[in-house]
């Protein structure tokens, strides 16, 4: 199995909203990370866990909120998103952090903030 | 301007070779990679080489590296439509951990 899967797909939210998107994997890689892409953009790293402890957080605000619950899981609750926070969110995983020779992506989940 | 840039757009006829190209700053570098972005999908890495090899191939798909232009390609043999899609260089810096990508290079092919 070398897949990783975001939920929802799709997801629309006004400004006032609380939210959470999920990522999972079941490779055992023990780093995960959220990206975002804006249209005709290359994405942008926001945050990265490894061995389910926070490694990296890339100055995102704090209405963007990450979370490790296990090594297979990580969530982001979004909370108070402006219009400009909507975008394609990328989650990946690798083995170790940093490995991006086998970084493996999900699909995204779209985000549209009303 | 931007630390690593490709071109926005390339179009082929299927059956024809596709060569994108991008341009990086760094010369520390360590690894170059190329990524592979469908329409409304995730990233997929296609391929990835280390500073001190000049060339890597991979079935369909060759990778140059001119370390002393800092110029990398990526040539696509008998391009396919299913081969449509933004393709990213990105670079991994010797002084960091994270990549730093080119804005995308848009390949159309046309039957």
């Amino acid at each position: 199995d070398t897949e990783v899967t975001q939920t929802p797909k799709h997801l629309v939210m006004g400004m006032t909203n609380k939210k959470s998107l999920k990522c999972e994997q079941h490779m055992g890689h023990r780093a995960m990370y959220w990206y975002k892409q804006k249209a005709k953009k290359p994405p942008e790293l926001m945050f990265v866990y490894s061995y389910e402890k926070l490694s990296i957080n890339e100055s995102v605000p704090s209405r963007f909120s990450p979370e490790c619950p296990n090594s297979s899981l990580l969530n982001l609750h979004l909370h108070a998103l402006q219009p400009e926070d909507s975008a394609l969110y990328l989650c990946a995983s690798s083995q170790d952090y940093p490995d991006y020779n086998e970084q493996f992506f999900g699909p995204g989940t779209r985000l549209t903030v009303l | 301007g931007e630390d690593v840039e490709q071109s926005l757009f390339l179009s082929v006829r299927e059956g024809d070779s596709s060569v994108i190209n991008c341009t990086y700053t760094d010369s520390s570098s360590t690894y170059l990679y190329w990524y592979k972005q469908e329409p409304g999908a995730g990233l997929q890495l296609l391929t990835y080489i280390f500073s001190n090899m000049d060339m890597k191939q991979d079935q369909r798909l060759t990778v140059l590296l001119n370390k002393k232009d800092k110029h990398l390609s990526l040539r696509i043999a008998d391009t396919q439509t299913g081969d449509s899609a933004i393709y990213f260089c990105a670079e991994r810096r010797d002084a960091g951990n994270m990549l730093t990508f080119g804005g995308g290079t848009r390949l159309m092919v046309k039957p």
